[in-house]
This record gives C-alpha cells, structure tokens and sequence, in this order.
C-alpha cells in the first residue's frame, strides 16, 4: 500500500533562506508526482508536477525532483520570501487502478520570517 | 478565467438538515472530484467522477452523495449531516488521469452542530 510521508511537518525560516521540503514514498510504481501550495482558508494550488519518467521540473524559484528508486522527491525554494508561507503538499499518482487516485503527505507548514 | 467554484464557503447547519454544496469548473474537465481535510489526516477522497453519469466512490463514502449529470457540475449531497461530517471540504477537476495537475476550489468549511 502507498504511503507518502513529508517531513518535517513545520518548518520556519529566515527570509532569503535557500529551503528543502521532503516527500517520500513507499511505492515507486508511481505514474506521477505533484507539489502542491494551500494557504489558510484557500484551495490548493498546483506548483509542479514530475512524470515518473522525469528527474525534475522547474518553475521561478521552485525545483522539484524526483528519485523514483530511492522513494524521494524534494521541493527546493531559492531564496525564499514572507510571501512563499503555506503549508506544501506532495501527492502520488500510483500507475495502477481504474482511479489512480492521489496519494497525500500530511504537508509541510513553512513559515518564513522577514 | 478557469476555475472551481465552490458554494457556500462557510456553512453550519444541524444534525440531520440535508445539504448540498455545489462544484462547477468551467475548463471543460472529463473528471471531478471530492476531498475532505481533516487535521491529522490530510485530504482524504470522498467521490469522483471520470464523466457525465459516471461516479465511483472515493475513500470516505459514506453519508455523502454525487451526481454528474452535466460535464460542469458536481455537487456533494448530505442527506442527513451529522456532527463527523464537519471538516474542510474541497472539489476538485482535471482534463482526466494523465499528466494534467488538479485543480482546486476554496474550499467549503462545514460545521454540523
């Protein structure tokens, strides 16, 4: 059974801090990998997503990647800003079954202290 | 501008009032879903839907329903709500099950005293 796993569960930073979040999982029968951002009250936001067949994908300040072997994904954050505080979820698309449905980290809470 | 509406926001309703709060996406998604966000726990699936007419359950079915019977909507029924039914709830939709990411509503916080 797939478990995802972030860690740690809160994390608080000076601003201009370069930042590693975690995610690891205990399948890699994986179609793909998704980062997502919630901020309080709010939906979630979709940040990257990794095809399994990808090493890593890149958007701004935010780098994913994606070690499928070791059961690993890391989200790093170049220089990070008050503006980038939420909670950061990781999920995994198993490659099998009629859903696939996501599976869910508990979420990394970051704050980032100007 | 594409997106997942959620209605109401805030809700709190009582023991046994049936309920039903309404998704809609306007970016012609094939599938649909429904999470619930408990502290703890994380998001856990209620339903989905791959299309119109077709939905399957989820994690946490029960005392929940859905219907698709148009490509857009998506609403989340509570026949008779009781108090464990309070949490987060969120829609969400995609093109389908590939490479798209998920799109998420606000979100629908429900007390059910």
């Amino acid at each position: 059974k797939q478990e995802v796993t972030q860690i740690p569960a809160a994390l608080s930073v000076p601003e201009g801090e370069n930042l590693v979040l975690n995610c690891s999982f205990t399948d890699s029968a994986i179609y793909n990998l998704q980062w997502f951002r919630q901020d309080p009250g709010k939906g979630l936001t979709s940040l990257l997503l990794i095809q399994s067949s990808q090493r890593e994908q890149t958007s701004g300040r935010l780098n994913a990647s994606l070690d499928k072997s070791s059961g690993r994904s890391t989200l790093y954050i170049a220089a990070s800003q008050p503006g980038d505080s939420a909670t950061y979820l990781c999920a995994v698309r198993p490659n099998a079954g009629n859903n696939r449905k996501l599976i869910w980290g508990l979420g990394t809470s970051l704050a980032v202290n100007p | 501008e594409a997106q997942v509406t959620q209605n109401p926001r805030y809700l709190i309703t009582v023991t046994g009032k049936k309920l039903t709060v309404t998704c809609s996406q306007n970016m012609n998604h094939e599938y649909m879903s429904w999470y619930r966000q408990d502290p703890g726990l994380g998001l856990r699936q209620i339903y989905y839907s791959m299309n119109v007419e077709v939905t399957d359950k989820g994690d946490v079915p029960e005392g929940y329903k859905v219907s698709r019977k148009e490509k857009r909507n998506f609403p989340l029924i509570l026949e008779s709500p009781s108090p464990n039914q309070t949490s987060l709830y969120f829609c969400a939709s995609s093109p389908g099950l590939g490479a798209s990411p998920l799109h998420f509503g606000n979100g629908t916080r429900l007390t059910v005293t």
